[in-house]
């Protein structure tokens, strides 16, 4: 089946640095992906759509340039949290569409944590 | 884009069929009814889709009545191992890359 391939799994910043997470469709193309960040017992909350070759678009409340989302590939999108502050820690999920197919399949999640 | 009921939890044991009821009332024609499990630090996996009446696979049956309002995944004979959170979405088909909001989940446990 469709696989999407996050990495890191876990990462820990100091204050003021920047975090770049990928998303890689590993058996097919993605035009789009999105991306999620989940604080602990709380559902998943939409952070921005990539889409591959143009800018991403962002949800409400969500500061695009504090999360900078870079789709430069069909099979590649990248999230990169900068100058993270604690607050900025939480558990970053992205998920894409496979074409033809009828669900959305998800990365394995990276937990960010920022001191 | 339809918003989605569950119940924030429920309590089972092992061996015991757990039927998880969603609500959505605002479903539109061409919406299907996705679940998902997800297991603490991991991405949602997920577990069956339908549009009406009954699906089922390897894991789960679906049930939706005839007015869609609602659907009730139905998980046979749990184990430990399915102590997870359940969410149910509602989503748009043909997909045109149709983002999609998650609801609160139903978080199951399963007791020995």
């Amino acid at each position: 089946g469709a696989v999407v391939s996050q990495h890191p799994s876990w990462v820990i910043c100091k204050s003021g640095t920047s975090v770049k997470i990928e998303c890689r469709s590993l058996d097919f193309q993605a035009t789009t992906m999105f991306w999620y960040r989940q604080f602990p017992k709380k559902s998943l909350m939409l952070m921005a759509t990539s889409n591959e070759g143009s800018k991403a678009t962002y949800e409400q409340g969500v500061e695009k340039d504090k999360f900078l989302i870079n789709h430069a590939s069909l099979t590649l999108s990248t999230l990169t949290v900068t100058s993270a502050h604690p607050e900025d820690s939480s558990f970053y999920i992205c998920s894409a569409h496979t074409t033809g197919g009828s669900d959305y399949t998800f990365g394995s999640g990276t937990r960010l944590t920022v001191v | 884009l339809a918003k989605t009921t569950q119940p924030i939890s429920m309590d089972s044991y092992e061996g015991q069929e757990v039927n998880i009821t969603c609500s959505h009332n605002n479903i539109a024609t061409n919406d299907y009814i996705t679940w998902y499990q997800q297991f603490p630090s991991q991405g949602p996996r997920f577990i069956i889709q339908g549009y009406k009446t009954k699906v089922t696979n390897e894991v789960a049956s679906l049930f939706i009545p005839a007015d869609r309002k609602s659907s009730t995944l139905s998980l046979p004979r749990v184990s430990l191992s399915d102590t997870a959170v359940y969410y149910c979405l509602v989503v748009g088909r043909p997909h045109n890359f149709n983002k999609f909001y998650f609801g609160s989940g139903t978080k199951l446990n399963v007791k020995p």
